[in-house]
């Protein structure tokens, strides 16, 4: 069984920063790639990030480069999203989400985290 | 970053079959790496229903069958049912990211 529990979502004014966290408690982490997809209200998915299993290789969306960064303690079993210079445009439902394979670039998401909420406004 | 283009919306009847669209718009999307396809309940998580273009992970109904043809994914659902009524997305990968297509609302008449 799949579980992974999102945390570290909230209100933020523009500009700030936050922290996303992601802890898995049914798999074995350290072998899969693991993905941040959000989705504004009432959008569509949004691909944000991801990150291969041992960090070697991460990718994100041109909205969020240069701002997000993505990163694993597989130690902790957990998947990181650093949010800084946050906009309005950031407000979405943050999926953390599971490669089917070791690498973000080569392998669909098998499973999906619940969500957390961001929210950026003044 | 590249597109994936759905349609916005598609509907079916009780029983009938619908089929839904993923048209890549540009050279840049390498779908050979893998199409796949979610199905979202409102205010749900998305779910994995078809990956690399064609397959279905176990426990998903045999109802939903993934193709492709050229430039164009197809997610196909026979036999429709109520509970078949959801956003449906595709997805795959260009070099540099991952993307979504916009979705597809499936209204169940």
């Amino acid at each position: 069984e799949v579980q992974m529990v999102e945390s570290g979502g909230g209100l933020v004014q523009p500009g700030r920063s936050l922290r996303l966290s992601c802890v898995d408690s049914g798999f074995i982490f350290a072998d899969y790639a693991m993905h941040w997809v959000r989705q504004a209200p009432g959008k569509g998915l949004e691909w944000v990030s991801g990150i291969s299993w041992n960090s070697g290789s991460t990718g994100y969306a041109d909205s969020v480069k240069g701002r997000f960064t993505i990163y694993r303690d597989n130690a902790k079993k957990s998947l990181y999203l650093q949010m800084n210079s946050l906009r309005a445009e950031d407000t979405a439902l943050y999926y953390c989400a599971k490669g089917a394979g070791s690498f973000w670039n080569e392998y669909y998401i098998a499973s999906w985290g619940q969500g957390i909420l961001v929210t950026v406004s003044p | 970053q590249s597109a994936l283009t759905q349609p916005a919306s598609v509907s079916g009847s009780p029983g009938q079959s619908v089929t839904i669209s993923c048209t890549w718009t540009s050279s840049d999307v390498v779908p050979y790496k893998s199409v796949s396809w979610y199905r979202q309940y409102p205010g749900k998580a998305p779910q994995m229903m078809i990956f690399d273009v064609s397959n279905r992970p176990s426990g998903i109904s045999d109802r939903f069958s993934g193709s492709r043809s050229g430039n164009t994914a197809y997610l196909t659902i026979s036999g429709l049912q109520a509970e078949d009524e959801a956003d449906y997305y595709c997805s795959s990968f260009t070099s540099t990211s991952m993307i979504f297509g916009g979705g597809t609302k499936l209204t169940v008449l």
